[in-house]
C-alpha cells in the first residue's frame, strides 16, 4: 500500500487557474512533510518544507501548503497558476520513528499549465 | 555551479554488463542517498549513507550495491543490469548537524537504459 498518496496523477489547467494538489500519508506520529518539484529535464527541487509551527507554510514562486493533521494531509496551492508551473510535483515525508532518515515520495503529480 | 554531481548523465548498456553510476557533492553534507525514479511511482530509496562507515539498504536495494569511497562520494552499482533497472537514478545529499533540517538536495540525475 503507497503510504504516500497523491490522487491526481495528472493535471491540466489554464493561466490564472488556481491549483491545489493532493497528498495524504498514512504514517501516525511525528512527520516532516515536503513538497519538491521537477521541471522537464530537471532535478528535483524544494518548493517546501513543513517541520512545526504554523501549519499553513509558504514555499516558492508564490506555492503554499496546509497541514491538516487531523486528515493526515499536506495539499499543495498557488492561487494563480503560469506556465512556467508545468511541472511534476511530489509530496514526501520524513517520519520521527525512523530518525528522520529516510524520505518517502508519492507518486507525482504531473501539471501541464496551457497559455 | 552545481553542488552535487552525477556522472555519467547518460547510458546506454546491454543486459548483464556492469555499470557504476558515480555521485559527487561539495556540500560538506554527511548524508547521501540513491534513488530510482520510474512513470509512476515516484522516486524510490536504493541505498543510503549516513557516513563513510554506515551504509544502508532502501526499500529497493536487490540488483544494487553502493560504495562510499569518502565523505563527498558515493557511487552506486548494478553488478549485472537487467532491462527492469531501466530508469532515472537520482543522488542526493542532507547534513545531520543543521538541526532540524532534513532537506534533501538532489543532482541532475543519470538517465540509464538497459537494452
Amino acid at each position: 500500500a503507497q503510504s504516500v498518496s497523491q490522487h491526481n496523477h495528472h493535471v491540466i489547467l489554464s493561466e490564472a487557474a488556481s491549483l491545489e494538489l493532493g497528498c495524504n500519508y498514512s504514517y501516525g506520529g511525528t512527520v516532516n512533510l515536503f513538497w519538491y518539484v521537477q521541471y522537464p529535464g530537471q532535478h528535483l527541487q524544494l518548493l517546501l518544507k513543513y517541520f512545526s509551527g504554523d501549519p499553513l507554510v509558504k514555499g516558492i514562486k508564490g506555492f503554499e501548503a496546509e497541514f491538516i493533521k487531523s486528515k493526515f494531509s499536506f495539499n499543495l496551492r498557488k492561487p494563480s497558476v503560469q506556465w512556467s508551473d508545468t511541472a511534476e510535483y511530489f509530496c514526501a515525508v520524513m517520519r520521527e520513528s525512523t530518525g528522520f532518515q529516510k524520505l518517502v515520495f508519492g507518486t507525482g503529480t504531473r501539471l501541464l499549465v496551457s497559455p | 555551479d552545481a553542488d552535487v554531481t552525477q556522472t555519467p548523465r547518460n547510458r546506454i548498456t546491454k543486459t548483464g554488463k556492469r555499470i557504476m553510476l558515480e555521485c559527487s557533492q561539495t556540500k560538506g553534507h554527511d548524508r547521501m542517498y540513491w534513488y530510482r525514479q520510474d512513470p509512476g511511482l515516484g522516486l524510490r530509496l536504493i541505498y543510503y549513507s549516513f557516513d563513510v562507515k554506515d551504509i544502508n539498504k532502501g526499500e529497493i536495494s536487490d540488483g544494487y550495491s553502493v560504495s562510499r569511497q569518502a565523505q563527498a562520494k558515493f557511487s552506486l552499482s548494478l553488478e549485472s543490469a537487467i532491462p527492469n533497472q531501466t530508469a532515472l537514478y537520482f543522488c542526493a545529499t542532507s547534513d545531520s548537524r543543521v538541526s532540524g533540517s532534513y532537506e534533501q538536495y538532489f543532482g541532475p540525475g543519470t538517465r540509464l537504459t538497459v537494452t
